[in-house]
């Protein structure tokens, strides 16, 4: 069965602390990972797309990297505008093209 | 401004009564998606449909319906046969049936 599963739950950092989030995947055949910014009340805020290991993307502060298992998300140097719950979502190559979404980070940055 | 709206951004329903979310995209996206999200829960899929005049349930379809008459337009009409409707409903679309989805601001409905 296709999966997704985000650790940690939650997350604090101090601002400018740096971290990473985890998104581990089982999937048949990966089409594709992606990486949204969810605040509270609010729909998914999209991020980065990711289609094959070793592929990385970078936007402002953060920067998402893609292996064959699983996907990090890295914060550098985070700021409490970065505090938000961050999804992880897959695409197989099987079956009827529909997004498989991890539980989420939680994360607070404290100024 | 390019975009997925929906609408109410807050409903509330009585028990037992059908009640409609709209979704209205204007991205000239062709795949549109519903799903729902409950706290400590990742997002389930309720319906999708990749073209106009076609959809397919999702994983949790049961007490919900769709049409998708329109490509601009993928409303969800949950019934009283769903019996725990109080939830976070998220629309989505994609250009194809691959790639990134995005995503609307969400109806929060609550039934009293």
């Amino acid at each position: 069965e296709d999966q997704v599963t985000q650790s940690p739950e939650a997350l604090r950092l101090q601002e400018g602390e740096s971290s990473s989030l985890n998104c581990s995947y089982t999937v048949s055949g990966l089409r594709g990972l992606f990486w949204y910014r969810q605040d509270p009340g609010k729909g998914p805020e999209f991020l980065f797309t990711l289609y094959s290991a070793g592929e990385e993307k970078e936007k402002e502060r953060l920067k998402a990297t893609l292996t064959k298992k699983e996907s990090f998300l890295h914060i550098t140097a985070p700021k409490p505008e970065d505090s938000a719950t961050y999804l992880c979502a897959v695409q197989a190559t099987s079956g009827t093209y529909k997004y498989i979404f991890g539980t989420g980070t939680r994360l607070k940055v404290l100024a | 401004d390019g975009g997925i709206t929906q609408s109410p951004k807050y409903l509330f329903r009585k028990e037992g009564q059908n009640v409609t979310l709209s979704c209205e995209q204007n991205l000239n996206h062709d795949a549109m998606y519903w799903y729902r999200q409950d706290p400590g829960q990742g997002l389930r899929l309720i319906y999708y449909s990749q073209i106009v005049n076609d959809f397919q349930k999702g994983d949790i379809a049961e007490g919900y319906s769709v049409s998708r008459e329109k490509k601009e337009s993928f409303p969800l009409t949950v019934t009283s046969a769903q019996k725990n409707p109080t939830a976070f409903y998220l629309c989505a679309s994609s250009i194809r049936r691959a790639g990134e989805a995005f995503f609307g601001q969400g109806t929060r409905l609550t039934v009293v």
